[in-house]
């Protein structure tokens, strides 16, 4: 069965600072992996996906994320954080088997003026 | 635009009262979603329907019923909630399922607590 592992829970960073979250992946086939982000109380959204082609994919936000295969990972970067990014950002893998969608635990990240 | 709508964004209910959960969608996708996401968690999945085949996972709560009385709309009906049922329930679709992954549209959630 797939999984994914976020190994941290928590990550604070200062405004204008980089950020790397970091996503690891169990996955016996091609994966189609996914970046959503979440704000307090809110539903999910869509911050980037990779299916195939290009292992570097530019999503919304000024957000971007690189499949490595050899890794097995899927780690989100940004080069400079604002304050508005703060929120809970869960990396997910989707299995075409029952078209199902297997998610991280989630990563909180908190930004410091 | 298409999308995928969730009503009430809020809903306040009483221990054992029972309540229903809607989930609408414009995208005409032929599977629809119900997630459980509790405090500090990842979403989990409770079942799906394939057009009007229901799908359980195998450790949602019985409490837990859906209904899909056409391509657009799906509920979530709660026969009895605890208190701890309180969570976000975000609904989901996707075009469809087969041999290559299609990706899921998730609502904005509805945010349940019981009282």
């Amino acid at each position: 069965a797939q999984s994914v592992t976020q190994p941290d829970i928590h990550i604070t960073v200062s405004e204008g600072a980089s950020l790397e979250l970091r996503c690891n992946y169990s996955y016996g086939a091609t994966p189609y992996l996914f970046w959503y982000v979440q704000s307090p109380g809110q539903g999910l959204q869509l911050l980037l996906k990779y299916f195939s082609g290009d292992t570097l994919v530019q999503g919304i936000k000024g957000f971007e994320a690189e499949f490595k295969r050899s890794q097995s990972s899927f780690n989100l970067r940004k080069p400079s954080v604002h304050w508005s990014d703060a929120a809970e950002y869960f990396c997910a893998v989707g299995e075409y088997a029952g078209n199902m969608l297997t998610f991280g635990g989630g990563t909180r990240l908190m930004v410091k003026p | 635009d298409a999308m995928v709508i969730q009503n009430p964004r809020y809903q306040v209910t009483q221990f054992g009262k029972p309540v229903t959960l809607s989930c609408s969608q414009t995208l005409n996708h032929n599977v629809m979603y119900w997630y459980q996401q509790k405090s500090s968690q990842a979403p989990k999945l409770l079942f799906h329907y394939y057009d009007k085949d229901f799908n359980n996972e195998a450790d949602t709560p019985d409490n837990f019923q859906s209904r899909r009385p056409n391509t657009s709309f799906c509920f979530l009906d709660i026969r009895s909630p605890g208190l701890g049922d309180a969570a976000m329930y975000l609904c989901a679709t996707s075009r469809d399922r087969g041999t290559t992954y299609n990706e899921q549209f998730f609502g904005p959630g509805t945010r349940l607590t019981v009282l």
